[in-house]
């Protein structure tokens, strides 16, 4: 089955540093999606990237969906301590958009 | 502005007990879903609707069973609880593109 692979798994940075998680998928994606979940909360959507190639960015944080839609980034720059969360992808699996398969997610740690 | 309502927060249960984790959403949404958060495995789905009447299976199902008799609610029930079953249970409604999730439900078996 489909698979989709976040790394790294952690990442620790001091703040003002930069952060980047990357998102690989086994199989094309229509559209993907990131969410970000805080320590002891619930996930929180992000944004979707459809199109290949595709960048969008929400302030600090930039998105970025590969040309061959196989995989995605997230990058943050100059990291604030209330960044800190896990960031998971996701993309649609069995050709649903309804069922979504994600990542294991990044968890980021900002010192501050 | 409700959203999406997850009830009970936290739960206890001895093996082989069996419960339903109450979900209810006020987005007329029609796509509802159930995951599992472990440590270090992500969000796995469990069942998921796509309308009142219309359930389906997704990752790990078993264990679990579902129904959504009305648009709102879709509660999942787990049949006779089992340690492997302790984790955080979190529902989720979506239009065709975000999902909002509920706070989630913390359970316990022992």
């Amino acid at each position: 089955g489909q698979q989709v692979m976040q790394i790294p798994q952690y990442q620790h940075v001091q703040e003002g540093e930069d952060f980047t998680t990357y998102c690989n998928s086994s199989t094309t994606l229509s559209n993907i999606q990131w969410y970000k979940q805080r320590p002891g909360g619930h996930p929180v959507f992000l944004i979707q990237l459809v199109k290949s190639g595709e960048v969008k960015k929400q302030k600090r944080l930039t998105f970025q969906f590969g040309e061959a839609k196989k995989n995605s980034s997230l990058h943050i720059t100059a990291t604030q301590t209330t960044d800190v969360g896990t960031y998971f992808c996701a993309g649609p699996s069995g050709g649903s958009n309804y069922k979504l398969t994600f990542g294991k997610g990044t968890l980021l740690t900002v010192n501050p | 502005n409700a959203g999406v309502t997850q009830t009970p927060k936290f739960q206890v249960l001895k093996t082989g007990q069996s419960m339903t984790l109450q979900c209810a959403q006020d987005m007329n949404h029609e796509y509802m879903s159930w995951y599992r958060q472990d440590p270090g495995m992500g969000l796995r789905l469990i069942h998921y609707s796509v309308g009142a009447g219309i359930t389906d299976q997704g990752e790990v199902p078993n264990g679990y069973n579902v129904s959504r008799s009305t648009t709102e609610d879709f509660p999942l029930r787990l049949l006779s609880a089992a340690p492997s079953q302790t984790s955080v249970y979190f529902c989720a409604s979506s239009s065709q593109r975000e999902r909002t999730f509920g706070s989630g439900t913390r359970l316990t078996v022992v």
